[in-house]
């Protein structure tokens, strides 16, 4: 069965970094394209970033777009999410969820990681 | 950028009745629309792609309809595990852009 596990969150002080890591297993996952999606404290869900099956593209919401990067590791089953320059209104639980091939939507998600951006 | 907005943002009904719940795209989605059901502490599950097609495992009480930029998630005779948090979705494969609605909670009357 699928699985995505998200590892890294924690607490971090304003215009720090954290990077944040997703293990996939139970499909083939250099086949699929990835994203990472986030939901503040008692909030709805944003899309944060997308990567390419083979890594060969990548998108960003405006709102992390110069300091978020994705990336993936096809030989260990990972995508990552380097987030530098946090700030407050990146609190959120971060989910890692695996595209659903032919459309533009989301099948599988992890249980998500929580980032806290706090001074 | 597409702007999804969800109608009504609480909807209060008891187990058995019908539920009807709406998002309305700000410009023409096609029908690349899905549906996706959140509990409390749990993370989303997709229910409903391509605006009218279930999810694997989803049960058949629930469909989606719409194109364009109005859409419908009905949930024919509710069960008390379907009160939660539903958020409608669009997305655009190329470029890669993707929004979600506000979300509707469907709470026990």
């Amino acid at each position: 069965q699928v699985q995505l596990v998200e590892s890294g969150g924690g607490v971090v002080q304003p215009g720090g970094s954290l990077r944040l890591s997703c293990a996939a297993s139970g499909f083939t996952f250099n086949s699929y394209d990835m994203h990472w999606v986030r939901q503040g404290p008692g909030k709805g869900l944003e899309w944060v970033a997308f990567i390419r099956f083979d890594g060969s593209h990548k998108s960003y919401a405006d709102s992390v777009k110069g300091r978020f990067t994705i990336s993936r590791d096809n030989s260990k089953n990972t995508v990552y999410l380097q987030m530098n320059s946090l700030r407050a209104e990146d609190t959120a639980l971060y989910y890692c969820a695996k595209d659903r091939p032919g459309s533009s939507h989301f099948d599988y998600w992890g249980q998500g990681t929580l980032v806290t951006v706090s001074s | 950028e597409i702007v999804l907005t969800q109608s009504p943002a609480t909807l209060s009904l008891s187990p058995g009745e019908r539920a009807t719940l709406s998002c309305r795209a700000s410009q023409s989605v096609s029908s690349h629309l899905a549906w996706y059901q959140q509990k409390p502490g749990q993370a989303p599950r997709l229910l409903i792609y391509d605006a009218s097609n279930r999810a694997t495992g989803i049960p058949a009480r629930f469909s989606g309809s719409g194109s364009g930029t109005d859409f419908t998630l009905t949930i024919s005779s509710l069960e008390p595990e379907d009160f939660a948090v539903y958020y409608c979705q669009q997305g655009s494969n190329w470029p890669p852009e993707y929004t979600f609605g506000q979300g509707t909670k469907l709470e026990i009357k």
